[in-house]
Formats: C-alpha cells, structure tokens, sequence
C-alpha cells in the first residue's frame, strides 16, 4: 500500500525558514516523480514544485521560485521542501504527491499525503 | 486567477448526468494530457482521470473525460450524493518552463 506522510509544518514568522519532509513507502521510490501541491484555506490547489526520480529535472512555481528549494533522498525514500523567506500568503496545507509513470516528470498525482500545514504570521 | 478555467459551480439531482468543464490554451490542454481530481470535503485530493479519457482502477466508470482542443470536461452518469465533492483539472504547461497548472475547481452539489 502506497503511503505518503508529510511532516514538518506549523506556526512561522515572515521571512523565517521551513523544512517540509515526506516519508514514503509502499512503492520503489526512486522510480517516481515527486511533487509538491498547496492549498491556502478555502482555495484551490496549486502545484507547487516537482524532482524528478534521479533529481536531473526540477521545476518551480513562479510563486516560490528563488524562495523554495526541492529535493530527494532516495537511500531514505524521503522527499523534502526547504522554504525560505516565508510570507503570509504562503500559508497553505502542502501535500506531497507521487507521479503517476514510471521515471516520467510529467504525469498525473496518482497518490497523496494527507498534508501538513504551514502557517506564515506574526 | 488559475491558468485553468472552470465554473465555479456545478449541481444535479441523483441519477442524473453532469458535466464540468475546464477551458485552457494551446500551451497547456492544448498540447498537454488532462487530469481530473476529487476531493471530498475535509480529505486529499484522489486521482479520477489521468491522460484525458482513463481512469485508474477502483474508480467506477459513471466517470468519464473527454478533450477537444484546448477545452475538457469531466462527465458523471447515474449521479449519487456521495459524487458531492470539488473536483479539479490539471495539466502541465509549455509556455511556464514546464510547470504544473490546476484549475480553480467545481463545487458539485448533489441536491
């Protein structure tokens, strides 16, 4: 069973950091893309950046790039956000997804995390 | 504004059949597969329909997607109250290097 569990998020001021993880199993982790969606509360979903499954391809939001680092620890089947200079309208759930092909970067989310909230204020 | 637009609004009686649309560009549905997710109120979004038409095993097939150009929709026959739910489109897009697009969603109501 595949299982994606975010951790890492709670209350931080403007312009702080945050270090989001994802523990994942149930699959071959690093066979898979894997993504990072939001969604501020009450609003829609918002990707958020994607590592392909060797890291070689990387993409961003124009909303965090510059600001928000992707990356992935196959040894630990773990997939990581680092957020810097945090704002208020970063404030989301963030979920972790999985690519849905195999070592394809662009494909559907075919699982998801239950998510961990970030929340950005003084 | 999201790059993908769909009405904000959708509703129908049990057992009907509904549709839900989702307008984009060239850069994006144009040239790019289509995915449909669900959320249920208070849950993670569930994959519904992957490239354009298919859909992943467990999801019954009162589930449908069709594209055409730059547009797609997502159709639900023999519609039920647990079908009541917001429902999103996806795609990736050209035009953005590469990145990931949503549409605002649809909030079906089952009346």
């Amino acid at each position: 069973e595949v299982q994606l569990v975010e951790s890492g998020g709670g209350l931080v001021q403007p312009g702080r950091s945050l270090r989001l993880s994802c523990a994942a199993s149930g699959f071959t982790f690093d066979d898979y893309a894997m993504h990072w969606v939001r969604q501020a509360p009450g609003k829609g979903l918002e990707w958020v950046s994607g590592i392909s499954w060797n890291s070689g391809s990387i993409g961003y939001a124009d909303s965090v790039k510059g600001r928000f680092t992707i990356s992935r620890d196959n040894a630990k089947n773990s997939l990581y956000l680092q957020m810097n200079s945090l704002r208020a309208e970063d404030t989301a759930l963030y979920y972790c997804a999985k690519g849905g092909e195999w070592l394809r970067f662009r494909s559907q989310f075919d699982y998801w995390g239950q998510g961990t909230l970030v929340t950005v204020s003084s | 504004q999201s790059v993908l637009t769909q009405p904000p609004s959708a509703s129908g009686t049990p057992g009907q059949r509904v549709t839900i649309s989702c307008s984009g560009s060239s850069s994006n549905i144009g040239s790019n597969y289509v995915y449909w997710y669900q959320q249920l109120p208070g849950t993670a979004p569930k994959l519904l329909i992957y490239r354009n038409n298919q859909r992943p095993s467990g999801v019954p097939d009162r589930f449908s997607g069709s594209k055409s150009g730059t547009s797609a929709s997502l159709a639900i026959s023999g519609l039920r109250s647990e079908d009541e739910a917001d429902y999103y489109c996806a795609a990736w897009d050209d035009s953005l290097s590469g990145q990931g697009v949503f549409g605002g969603g649809t909030k079906l109501t089952v009346l």
